[in-house]
């Protein structure tokens, strides 16, 4: 079957940094996206990794290892704005995105 | 970047009637767009996938002639919840995928609540 691994819930301070981990196995392979989504809203685009490696956008970086079935989404200075839940999604061969469910993320003061 | 729009934002309907949510790409074209419904704290759920033209595709346990989809234009996909109960009150979000065939954009969802 296909699976999605990421972890529920973690807890950060502002200013520091964070990574949440996802782990996968999937029927093929298309990219790995990532979401961030706010209480009550729909998901927003943050990234998406076809390619093994690291791709760095401002405060967000997301990096892929498609041997080892492994990506993580890392997050810089955090602020109070980044408390939402990150959503890993990988695109399988049938072009679907099987979604993980989520890890929440609190920052604290 | 793309957008993608749903309307309405929220209803709240009886139970028994019927109520259709649209979804719509406002400045591309999505040959595909999807359906999903999300109950608080927990992940996206896939409904169905539709495409331009066809029939809609639906996950297992998905019932079809409850959740009627309709996906007649480029830029239009509907989904209407046929003799909503309770247990149908979620958060349904859209999303469309553009013609080269990667990433999905995401419509601001419709908040269901039937009484």
């Amino acid at each position: 079957g296909q699976n999605i691994d990421q972890p529920t819930e973690m807890t950060a301070t502002e200013g520091a940094i964070v990574q949440i981990n996802c782990t996968y196995q999937t029927s093929g392979f298309n990219g790995l996206f990532w979401y961030q989504q706010h209480a009550g809203e729909a998901p927003t685009f943050l990234s998406y990794n076809v390619l093994d490696g690291l791709e760095e956008k401002g405060r967000f970086s997301s990096f892929l290892s498609r041997s080892k079935g492994y990506s993580y989404l890392l997050l810089k200075e955090l602020q109070m704005k980044d408390s939402a839940s990150y959503l890993c999604a990988v695109m399988d061969s049938n072009y679907q995105l099987i979604w993980g469910a989520g890890t929440k993320l609190i920052i604290k003061p | 970047g793309a957008v993608v729009s749903q309307h309405p934002s929220w209803v709240i309907c009886k139970s028994g009637t019927s109520v259709k949510i649209e979804c719509r790409s406002l400045d591309f074209q999505a040959t595909t767009m999807f359906w999903y419904r999300q109950f608080p704290k927990q992940s996206l759920m896939l409904m169905a996938t539709s495409n331009e033209g066809s029939k809609a595709t639906y996950e297992q346990g998905v019932e079809k002639d409850k959740f009627l989809i309709n996906h007649a234009s480029l830029t239009l996909s509907t989904l209407t919840v046929t003799s909503a109960h309770p247990e149908d009150s979620s958060f349904y979000i859209c999303s469309a995928r553009d013609l080269t065939g990667t990433e999905q954009f995401f419509g601001p969802g419709t908040r269901l609540t039937v009484l």
